[in-house]
């Protein structure tokens, strides 16, 4: 079955500093889509970025993503961090048109001063 | 538009009782899912209705797990004689008729259940 890796659970990083948070995946499907979704705290998760373009780079909000289908990853960056960066970050897939979404286990971003 | 609406916002019950957990979808939207959202499992997909149909339910407990979509506004999220392995936020998403585009899941803020 489908897959979603994130090796960092907790990511400290120091404002205007730049960040990148892990994502691979493994699926069996040729016709798949990539999203992360950002929960700050006490809130929903929200829509980042998403993708389906093999080599194309994805941006919004400061933060850019590169799906690349030859090494099954899709990683978050952002080149200088703010302190309202600081939330949960999950990467997911979902199939097609079936839309069901399988995250990752999610990474923790603290922004430090 | 005031988004996706989960009530309650959070619920306490006893071992053994039931619970059940409202989402009213945005309005236009044709899917609805539920997901289940704990620190050591993180956000796990358990169900999905596409006009209202049960689609897949493969991440549902099979046991004491139930949900319904009666109408194209609200769908509900059953647990009967719950335990305290069920305590977790329960999130609900919408988002319009899936196709080509991957469209985007809007998530509800939530319904904390807390199985003492």
């Amino acid at each position: 079955g489908d897959s979603v890796t994130q090796t960092e659970g907790l990511v400290t990083v120091t404002e205007g500093l730049p960040v990148m948070l892990n994502c691979t995946y493994q699926t069996a499907y040729s016709d798949v889509a990539f999203f992360w979704y950002v929960q700050y705290l006490n809130e929903a998760p929200k829509l980042l970025l998403r993708s389906s373009t093999d080599n194309k780079r994805t941006e919004h909000q400061g933060f850019h993503a590169t799906l690349h289908k030859s090494s099954s990853s899709f990683h978050l960056q952002k080149s200088s961090v703010q302190l309202s960066d600081s939330a949960l970050y999950y990467c997911a897939l979902s199939e097609g048109n079936y839309n069901v979404l399988y995250f990752g286990s999610g990474t923790k971003l603290t922004v430090e001063p | 538009n005031a988004g996706v609406i989960q009530t309650p916002r959070h619920k306490v019950t006893g071992k053994g009782q039931e619970a059940t957990l409202w989402c009213e979808p945005i309005s236009g939207h044709s899917a609805v899912f539920w997901y289940r959202q704990t620190i050591v499992q993180g956000l796990e997909f358990l169900t999905y209705f596409r006009n209202q149909a049960p689609i897949d339910d493969s991440g549902m407990p099979k046991e004491r797990f139930s949900a319904q979509m009666p109408n194209q506004s609200h769908s509900t999220l059953k647990i009967q004689s719950t335990q305290p392995q069920d305590s977790a936020v329960y999130l609900c998403a919408s988002s319009l008729a899936p196709g080509g585009n991957y469209a985007e899941q809007f998530f509800g803020p939530g319904t904390r259940l807390t199985v003492l």
